[in-house]
């Protein structure tokens, strides 16, 4: 089956880093979607990863290993804007099946 | 670009009437549509993926003929909840992507909240 494991909650101060791991289990992977999701509202795409390596985009990059079944979403020069669930998702299988984590509920302090 | 719209935002309903959302993808072709259901601070939970012209595929333990998928068009899908209950009341979300895009990218819409009373 599918099994996906990301922090529940994190906490990180207005201007800093912060990184949200993800490690996940899948057969057939294909590749790693990391989403934002503010309180009320659907997700929005930030990034997704099919090979090995980090991509950046602006202030949020993306990594991915995949022998080791491991991803993180880092978030730079942390805004207040920025609180929100951040969900880890993974696609495998043929027919673009998606299988999301639970979602890290990321807060930022001033 | 790759924008999905949904209708209605929130509903509000009478337990044993049926409501129906759509979801639309404005500005691409989406062969294939995702309806998921979220509960208060837990997950997405994927109930059925639906392909333009084709039998929607569900979810384990996702009830098809209450939770009825129509893809009619490859910009239109539509979920009815039938003979609605309380405890079908939550935050649906569907999805699109498009093969064109070269990669699974799921996008969302913005989300229907459901409310039966």
């Amino acid at each position: 089956g599918q099994n996906i494991d990301q922090p529940t909650e994190m906490t990180a101060t207005e201007g800093a880093i912060v990184q949200i791991n993800c490690t996940y289990q899948t057969s057939g992977f294909n590749g790693l979607f990391w989403y934002q999701q503010h309180a009320g509202e659907a997700p929005t795409f930030l990034s997704y990863n099919v090979l090995d390596g980090l991509e950046e985009k602006g202030r949020f990059s993306s990594f991915l290993s995949r022998s080791k079944g491991y991803s993180y979403l880092l978030l730079k020069e942390l805004q207040m804007k920025d609180s929100a669930s951040y969900l880890c998702a993974a696609s495998s299988g043929g027919y673009q099946k998606v299988t999301f984590g639970t979602g890290t509920k990321l807060q930022v302090i001033p | 670009g790759a924008v999905v719209s949904q209708h209605p935002s929130r509903v509000i309903c009478k337990s044993g009437t049926s409501v129906k959302i759509e979801c639309r993808s404005l500005d691409f072709q989406a062969t294939t549509m995702f309806w998921y259901r979220q509960f208060p601070k837990k997950s997405l939970m994927l109930m059925a993926t639906s392909n333009e012209g084709s039998k929607a595929t569900y979810e384990q333990g996702v009830e098809k003929d209450k939770f009825l998928i129509n893809h009619a068009s490859l910009t239109l899908s539509t979920l009815t909840v039938t003979s609605a209950h309380p405890e079908d009341s939550s935050f649906y979300i569907c999805s699109a992507s498009s093969p064109l895009d070269g990669t699974d990218t799921q996008y969302f819409g913005p989300g229907t909240r459901l409310t039966v009373l």
